[in-house]
């Protein structure tokens, strides 16, 4: 089956520093999705991103479909910004089971 | 306006129990999802369902089964609990196949 690598697994910033967290994934996909799990374990749905460019305030993400990449930006980093950010995708079908990458967990500073 | 809704949050079984964990949207979804949460894990898809009657395996099927008999609820049971399925377990509800809203998730132990 399709294999989700996400990198680095750990990240610790100060706040106000930017990152960039990746998300290779070893097949062509018709959806690429990434979230966030905050400390509490909530998840929330950052961008749905199968292919091009998305920004949302400081969060900005870039899959490159034909390289089978996704990067998530994160810029101006803030304490909020910390809990694990895992990239899902489907390859197959049309009815959203996604594979799960393993996650980055990401540590902000104050 | 609720969202996802899971049912109960916290649970201890003890080893061959059984058990039913509920989902409610008041979206009117036409997908749901069942995954479970492991330790360093991301998630992995249990089951789903693409509208009101219908069900589908996902990547890890075993031990569960679930029945979407109305549109807003979506439960997902276990006949005999095993130590295994030690676990957290998300609802998930979406519009379309982009997954968009999570429930708080169920903390599940076998004892």
């Amino acid at each position: 089956g399709i294999q989700v690598e996400q990198s680095p697994p750990d990240l610790i910033l100060q706040e106000g520093a930017n990152s960039t967290l990746r998300c290779n994934f070893s097949d062509s996909v018709n959806n690429l999705q990434w979230f966030h799990q905050n400390p509490w374990g909530q998840l929330i749905n950052l961008f749905y991103i199968p292919s091009g460019t998305k920004q949302n305030g400081r969060l900005s993400a870039t899959t490159v479909a034909t390289e089978r990449y996704s990067l998530l930006y994160i810029s101006s980093s803030q304490t909020t910004d910390s809990g694990v950010y895992f990239c899902a995708v489907n390859y197959g079908g049309s009815q959203g089971n996604l594979i799960f990458g393993k996650g980055t967990k990401l540590s902000v500073k104050p | 306006n609720a969202g996802v809704t899971q049912t109960p949050k916290f649970r201890v079984l003890k080893t061959g129990q059984s058990m039913t964990l509920l989902c409610a949207q008041d979206m009117n979804h036409e997908y749901m999802y069942w995954y479970r949460q492991d330790p360093g894990m991301g998630l992995r898809l249990i089951h789903y369902s693409v509208g009101e009657g219908t069900t589908a395996k996902g990547e890890v099927p075993d031990g569960y089964n679930v029945s979407r008999l109305k549109k807003q609820n979506f439960l997902l049971g276990l006949e005999s609990a095993a130590p295994s399925q030690t676990s957290v377990y998300f609802c998930a509800s979406s519009y379309s196949p982009e997954v968009s809203n999570f429930g708080d998730g169920t903390r599940l132990s076998i004892l």
